[in-house]
């Protein structure tokens, strides 16, 4: 079974400018998380989909958006980029949402 | 509000030493722990889920308990290796039906040839 994929695997983008990820979870999964890491903050929790409706929401502004489609890939979007939106976004996928999350290989975004 | 912290930060150890990794957790109402692994630059490897019902899982070298009462999760890494050197971490997912993970900030693990 292919694991969760993530693309693109790396983006530099322009400070104001707007970017789109996406993640494309395990078949049969319906759950989608997304987490930003960074040095100084870790691992945070943005957002979590399950059946196209978005169930759970972190402390993130609202520059920080996301959907999911029915084949339940998931797409984020980051609009008006700030220099501190530098980091390793994370996808996971999970049968439910509560039960083991499996996590891709995340995109690596550079905001100079 | 859940917080998860992880002891120690960093740790470093000659090949073939047993350890062991803490997580503590503030709230016990949760639905499952699950511990990871993350090498530089990479997504996050799972290793153990532990269910709130379970105390604790296994999996070859590695075993992982759990204590709700007290807050508590160890994983016990036997007879270590140096490609066990990495970041591990530690996630609860909240019983509230939140569907939100919160991580530690996990322990560097560096073991020595």
């Amino acid at each position: 079974k292919a694991g969760v994929t993530q693309t693109p695997r790396y983006l530099i983008k322009t400070r104001g400018q707007q970017v789109t990820l996406s993640c494309s979870p395990i078949s049969g999964h319906r759950s989608v998380s997304w987490y930003q890491q960074t040095p100084g903050q870790g691992l945070q929790f943005l957002f979590e989909y399950f059946s196209e409706t978005q169930r759970n929401k972190g402390n993130f502004p609202g520059r920080f958006s996301g959907r999911q489609f029915s084949n339940s890939r998931s797409e984020m979007n980051v609009s008006t980029l700030e220099l501190g939106d530098s980091a390793l976004y994370l996808c996971a996928s999970s049968m439910q949402g509560a039960n083991e999350q499996y996590f891709g290989p995340g995109t690596r975004l550079t905001v100079t | 509000k859940q917080e998860v912290t992880q002891i120690p930060a960093a740790l470093s150890v000659p090949e073939g030493e047993n350890l062991v990794l803490n997580c503590s957790f503030t709230d016990s109402a949760i639905y499952n722990l699950q511990w990871f692994r993350q090498d530089p630059g990479k997504g996050l490897t799972s290793l153990l889920l532990i269910q709130s019902s379970q105390r604790e899982q296994t999996s070859g070298r590695l075993n992982a308990s759990l204590d709700k009462s007290s807050g508590r999760s160890t994983l016990y890494i036997a007879a270590s290796q140096p490609g066990d050197s990495a970041t591990y971490l530690c996630a609860v997912i909240s019983s509230s039906g939140t569907y939100k993970y919160i991580f530690g900030t996990g322990t560097r693990l560096k073991v020595l040839a």
